[in-house]
């Protein structure tokens, strides 16, 4: 069956180590998107990309990376430089246009 | 700049009841606008996607009308079970997908 798949599930961070969150999606889908969650504030967009080898800033880029080296994959790096990373990321995936976004299942990110 | 709001936050109604969740938009250029349900820690699954030329899709207990010009979506959920409680959000889809904040739904058996 198609769909994204986030890894890991859960991931601890020291302060001051960069840390790589994987997305990968077998949906054949141009775009790809990185939004972080928190409790009482929805969903924001932190990179989005709908090609290879682009990527666009979204809302609340400072402190993370980004790569679109495959069609199929787009890692997020929470850098050090990410004062407040503990969240839920979610990674989701759409045809270019006027089409519905698919969502993996999360990756909860906490500093330790 | 869209903005999306989903109020009440949080609603509590008991087994088999229809009920109503609203959600308003600024910016009426959408190209659609999808209803998530998610689940505690869980990611988010799509319920329906209206398209910005049609007015409402159904699925199942789930019916979901669009409005543009007054900015206004809601998902009707009919004869509500304790297995919908979750939290629903409605994200509209311009440039990008804007999120609301997602009302918790309790359904007491």
């Amino acid at each position: 069956d198609g769909g994204i798949t986030q890894s890991p599930k859960y991931l601890f961070r020291k302060e001051g180590q960069n840390v790589t969150l994987s997305c990968e999606q077998n949906l054949n889908h141009d775009a790809m998107y990185w939004y972080r969650q928190d409790p009482g504030q929805g969903l924001r967009l932190i990179y989005y990309s709908q090609i290879v080898n682009d990527f666009q800033k979204g809302d609340i880029a400072e402190g993370y990376s980004v790569s679109r080296e495959k069609k199929e994959s787009f890692p997020l790096t929470v850098t050090s430089a990410q004062k407040n990373p503990t969240a839920f990321y979610l990674c989701a995936s759409s045809h270019t246009g006027d089409y519905g976004y698919t969502f993996g299942s999360g990756t909860r990110l906490t500093v330790v | 700049k869209q903005e999306v709001t989903q109020i009440p936050a949080a609603l509590s109604v008991p087994e088999g009841e229809n009920l109503v969740l609203n959600c308003s938009f600024t910016d009426s250029a959408i190209y659609n606008l999808q209803w998530f349900r998610q689940d505690p820690g869980k990611g988010l699954t799509s319920l329906l996607l209206i398209q910005s030329s049609q007015r409402e899709q159904t699925s199942g207990r789930l019916n979901a009308s669009l409005d543009k010009s007054s900015g206004r979506s809601t998902l009707y959920i009919a004869a509500s079970q304790p297995g919908d409680s979750a939290t629903y959000l409605c994200a509209g889809a311009n440039s990008k997908l804007t999120f609301g904040k997602g009302i918790t739904l309790s359904v007491r058996p």
